[in-house]
């Protein structure tokens, strides 16, 4: 089975800065996706940005990117010119490539909560 | 409507009674997911269906839990002889509508409903 683990439970960065976010996670497949998703207090799941394993360039979608580290099973965030709108909890989650007749359900992490200082 | 919809917002109930929580899918999405999410942590996978079928029950923590799905569109997840460890946020995923091109059912995002707080007294 697939775990996902977040180890930072909270992080705190001054509007305008830079944040990392980090993510590992384990499994013995070999195609998956990985997955950022921001859960505001509306408490639904944004997707943020999403990374395939086989593809060896980070992801970015403007102001967030990731860092992709195949070999280690790591799979930071990085939140770059914070905002006041980006204070949130954020989940990093996995899901299978491989085609399962029973769905390919995501995994997540327990989650890190963002805060931004103006 | 334009996203997944989850009813109701809040739902308190007293240890013993029974609870049904809903969700609407968005229109014509095959693939639902429903997660619990207990407080301060992630969502944990309950059971999947694809159209009507449930083809993944594993997540579901006990036999008082029981979801369908049974015309393929919305879906009940029902909760009998509340616990207080039943308490958390219910949420409902969907994705994948039926186009005319190759469907991608196991790759399309999955879009997310506002959840359900369960609160058990």
């Amino acid at each position: 089975a697939q775990t996902v683990t977040q180890s930072q439970p909270e992080m705190s960065v001054q509007e305008a800065e830079t944040v990392t976010l980090s993510c590992t996670y384990d499994t013995s497949e070999s195609d998956y996706y990985l997955f950022w998703y921001k859960q505001p207090p509306s408490r639904q799941m944004i997707l943020v940005i999403r990374q395939e394993a086989y593809k060896q360039q980070n992801a970015t979608e403007n102001r967030f990117s990731v860092n992709f580290q195949k070999a280690a099973k790591s799979f930071s965030l990085k939140i770059s010119d914070s905002q006041l709108g980006d204070a949130a909890m954020y989940f990093c989650a996995y899901r299978s490539a491989e085609i399962k007749a029973a769905g390919n359900k995501l995994t997540f992490g327990g989650g890190t909560r963002v805060l931004v200082k103006p | 409507g334009a996203g997944v919809s989850q009813s109701p917002r809040y739902k308190v109930a007293k240890r013993g009674q029974d609870v049904a929580l809903r969700c609407d899918p968005i229109s014509g999405h095959v693939s639902l997911f429903w997660y619990q999410q207990a407080l301060g942590q992630g969502p944990e996978f309950l059971t999947y269906f694809q159209n009507e079928a449930q083809l993944d029950k594993s997540g579901l923590p006990s036999d008082r839990f029981f979801a369908e799905r049974p015309e393929g569109s919305v879906s009940t997840l029902k909760i009998q002889r509340t616990q207080q460890e039943d308490s958390a946020v219910y949420l409902c995923a969907s994705s994948w509508r039926r186009t005319g091109k190759t469907p991608d059912l196991y790759n399309s995002p999955l879009h997310f409903g506002n959840g359900t707080r369960l609160t058990v007294t």
